[in-house]
């Protein structure tokens, strides 16, 4: 069955830092990867798409890449703030715009 | 320009008893989407809507849970009988159309607590 695992535990990094999250899959061939934030009590609020053909794309701080080979993605934001604090959610998307989230990355930017 | 609308934001009932849960979306949108987040994992996708038409609810417990849209703007989820592991966040999102790069806009979901 498809599974979509990132990392459980917390991440907690000082400020100023590149915070590394991972999105890992299998059993599944996603044409697209998009990444949210989601701050308790709301709703996630997307943040960047990434085609399969793309290796990396960037967004301000924020900077993605995609390998189909290694069914990974990695969600980088430099020069992390305390604003930054939150957890960031992979889904993966298929025909339709019918999304499959993974369990989410709760990261902790101490300042 | 007006974010999803959800209500209400929480709800306590005992099992076996029923719920219903109402959203909005973002004014234009022809696709609307419900999840369910259980505390500690991501939204899982329960039914997505076009217009007044579902298109996908293969993990929606038809047995419980029930989804309208009819009139093709507002929806409301309903659950009935609920049970303890319908303890969750509902959340309901929109988008502009189902093409894969159109944007999902979540609301601030309804927390539900099963006694």
């Amino acid at each position: 069955s498809q599974k979509i695992e990132q990392n459980s535990e917390a991440l907690n990094i000082q400020e100023g830092k590149t915070a590394t999250l991972t999105c890992n899959y299998t059993n599944y061939s996603p044409a697209y990867l998009q990444w949210y934030r989601q701050d308790p009590g709301r709703g996630p609020v997307f943040l960047l798409l990434i085609r399969e053909n793309e290796k990396e794309k960037r967004k301000e701080r924020l900077k993605v890449t995609f390998d189909t080979t290694l069914k990974q993605s990695l969600f980088h934001i430099t020069a992390s703030q305390p604003a930054d604090s939150a957890t960031y959610l992979c889904a993966l998307n298929n025909a339709g715009n019918m999304l499959t989230f993974g369990g989410g990355t709760r990261l902790m930017v101490k300042p | 320009e007006a974010g999803v609308a959800q209500s209400p934001r929480y709800k306590i009932i005992e099992k076996r008893q029923s719920v219903a849960f109402w959203c909005n979306p973002i004014s234009g949108h022809a696709t609307l989407y419900w999840y369910q987040q259980i505390l500690g994992q991501g939204p899982k996708l329960l039914i997505q809507f076009q217009n007044n038409g579902v298109v996908d609810d293969s993990q929606l417990p038809k047995d419980r849970f029930s989804a309208e849209r009819l009139k093709g703007v507002d929806s409301t989820l309903k659950i009935q009988p609920a049970k303890l592991e319908d303890s969750a966040v509902y959340l309901c999102a929109s988008s502009l159309d189902r093409r894969i790069t159109d944007t999902q806009y979540f609301g601030p979901g309804t927390r539900l607590t099963v006694l």
